[in-house]
C-alpha cells in the first residue's frame, strides 16, 4: 500500500496559481493517483485522476513526473469558494481495500 | 434526479444504544463505502460491498455492522461495542472499485 505525504496546509489568494504536490514514493506499477475536495461538514468530491505525465480536465490539472513518485494538483486563478481540504490517494484500480486510505490532506486557505 | 442520501443528518444517541445510520443511492453503482470522520482528521474505511450480498471489512471495522440485501441500500449499524462513536459517518458510492466515489452529504453522530 502506496503511502502518501501532503502538506498539512497552505495559503493563497484569490486569482493565483496553487499547486498541491504529493508524495508517494512506494507507488507500484499499476497504481493510480486521484485527488479529492471535501468542504467542511460536506463529503469529499472527486477532482481528477491520472497514471502518468499530465491530466487536464475543467477544474484542475495533474502533473506526474516519470519516475511516479510525487503528483501535484494544480488549481489554476483560485477562488475563494477554493478554500478546502484536498486529499490525495494513490491505489491500484479494482482493488477496493487499497483506494480507499483518506490521509490527512491539504487544508487551503484562499484569502481575499 | 440522481444521488446519494443520507439520513438524518444528525443524530444523538445514549451510550449503550445500537443506532442504524440509512444510506441510499439510485446511481445504479455496485460498490457502496462507509467512513468515519473525526474533526480535523481524514476519512477512515469502516465497511464497503462491491456486490449485493457481499461486503469486506475496512480498517476500523470493530463495532460496527453493516448489510447489503438491495444494491441501493447499506445501512450501517453503530453497536453499544464502539467505544467511541460520536463522528461524521460519510457513505460514498461508485460504479465499481475503479472508478470515482460519490459521497452523501453525510450524518454527525453524537453519543452521550
Amino acid at each position: 500500500l502506496a503511502k502518501t505525504t501532503q502538506p498539512i496546509s497552505m495559503d493563497s489568494y484569490e486569482g493565483q496559481e496553487v499547486n498541491i504536490t504529493c508524495s508517494h514514493n512506494n507507488i507500484a506499477t499499476n497504481d493510480y493517483i486521484t485527488w479529492y475536495q471535501q468542504f467542511p461538514s460536506q463529503g469529499p468530491r472527486f477532482i481528477i485522476q491520472g497514471y502518468k505525465t499530465k491530466v487536464t480536465n475543467e477544474v484542475a490539472s495533474l502533473f506526474i513526473p516519470a519516475d511516479r513518485k510525487s503528483s501535484t494538483l494544480s488549481l489554476p486563478r483560485v477562488s475563494l469558494s477554493d478554500t478546502a481540504v484536498y486529499y490525495c490517494l494513490v491505489g491500484p484500480h479494482g482493488e477496493a481495500g487499497n483506494m480507499l486510505t483518506f490521509g490527512g490532506g491539504t487544508r487551503l486557505m484562499v484569502k481575499p | 434526479d440522481g444521488g446519494i442520501t443520507q439520513s438524518p443528518k444528525y443524530l444523538f444517541r445514549k451510550e449503550g444504544q445500537n443506532v442504524t445510520l440509512s444510506c441510499e443511492q439510485n446511481l445504479n453503482h455496485d460498490a457502496m463505502y462507509w467512513y468515519r470522520q473525526d474533526p480535523g482528521q481524514g476519512l477512515r474505511l469502516i465497511y464497503y460491498s462491491q456486490i449485493v450480498n457481499d461486503f469486506q471489512k475496512g480498517d476500523i471495522a470493530e463495532g460496527y455492522s453493516v448489510s447489503r440485501e438491495k444494491k441501493e441500500s447499506f445501512p450501517l449499524t453503530v453497536t453499544s461495542a464502539q467505544k467511541n462513536p460520536t463522528a461524521f459517518y460519510l457513505c460514498a458510492s461508485s460504479r465499481n472499485t475503479q472508478y470515482e466515489q460519490y459521497f452523501g452529504p453525510g450524518t454527525r453522530l453524537t453519543v452521550t
